[in-house]
């Protein structure tokens, strides 16, 4: 599979842990986007990285949530102390936008966390 | 920022049947809209997408069109099928703003045999 990858797909952590997520964009797409999905709503954006610069972050985006791509590739989500409202589908796209080149954004199969 | 909104939140129709779902935008300045269909358990998958100079998009039974002027978007299933049930979701978002988009809260749309 070729597409965006996201590891782990499933995570159980227990209140206050750290957890860590990864994303593999599709290889030659400069733009990496997170959001995060509650069921029965519609992903809400977090953060995305323009190769490895950050350039935005939702206030959705609390002091317990950091996010790297440190060589514009691959990218990590961290949450630290992790509370039950944490609990989502936390999903990765990436894009290619260029002067002249804005494609779709392509979705990973995201990763669902769950705060017990 | 933008706010879309999105309407049904669940449409049932009957096989071969149409189907619509409405959204509307809030922010004038968006200029890209894009339909995500999500199967359950399965990542969002772009189905159509329309950019703000064009009225109206068409791709096989699937169609997109756009009212810039009241800021409202619809997505016209035609000939609807079983494997067309699933969650849909609109989505806004505006060039040069990252292009991160804002999605509306979904359809359920369910064709019954």
């Amino acid at each position: 599979d070729t597409g965006v990858s996201q590891n782990p797909r499933h995570k159980i952590t227990k209140r206050g842990q750290n957890v860590t997520f990864r994303c593999d964009p599709i290889s030659e797409h400069n733009r990496l986007y997170w959001y995060r999905q509650t069921l029965g709503q519609g992903p809400e954006f977090l953060t995305y990285f323009q190769n490895e610069a950050q350039l935005e972050k939702s206030r959705l985006l609390s002091d317990r949530f950091s996010a790297e791509r440190p060589k514009g590739s691959f990218s990590t989500l961290e949450i630290q102390r992790t509370e039950q409202g944490d609990s989502a589908m936390y999903l990765c796209a990436s894009s290619l936008v260029g002067h002249d080149t804005n494609t779709e954004a392509f979705f990973g199969q995201g990763t669902r966390l769950t705060v017990v | 920022g933008e706010n879309v909104e999105q309407h049904p939140s669940t449409l049932s129709v009957q096989e071969g049947d149409s189907a619509v779902i409405k959204c509307t935008y809030s922010d004038s300045a968006s200029n890209y809209f894009p339909w995500y269909k999500q199967e359950l358990g399965k990542r969002p998958q772009l189905i159509i997408d329309i950019r703000s100079n064009v009225g109206e998009k068409k791709d096989q039974r699937i169609a997109v069109t756009l009212n810039k002027t009241a800021k409202h978007f619809s997505l016209h299933i035609t000939e609807t099928q079983p494997e067309d049930s699933a969650v849909y979701f609109c989505a806004a978002s505006i060039k040069g703003g990252g292009n991160k988009l804002t999605f509306g809260t979904g359809t359920q749309l369910k064709v019954e045999l």
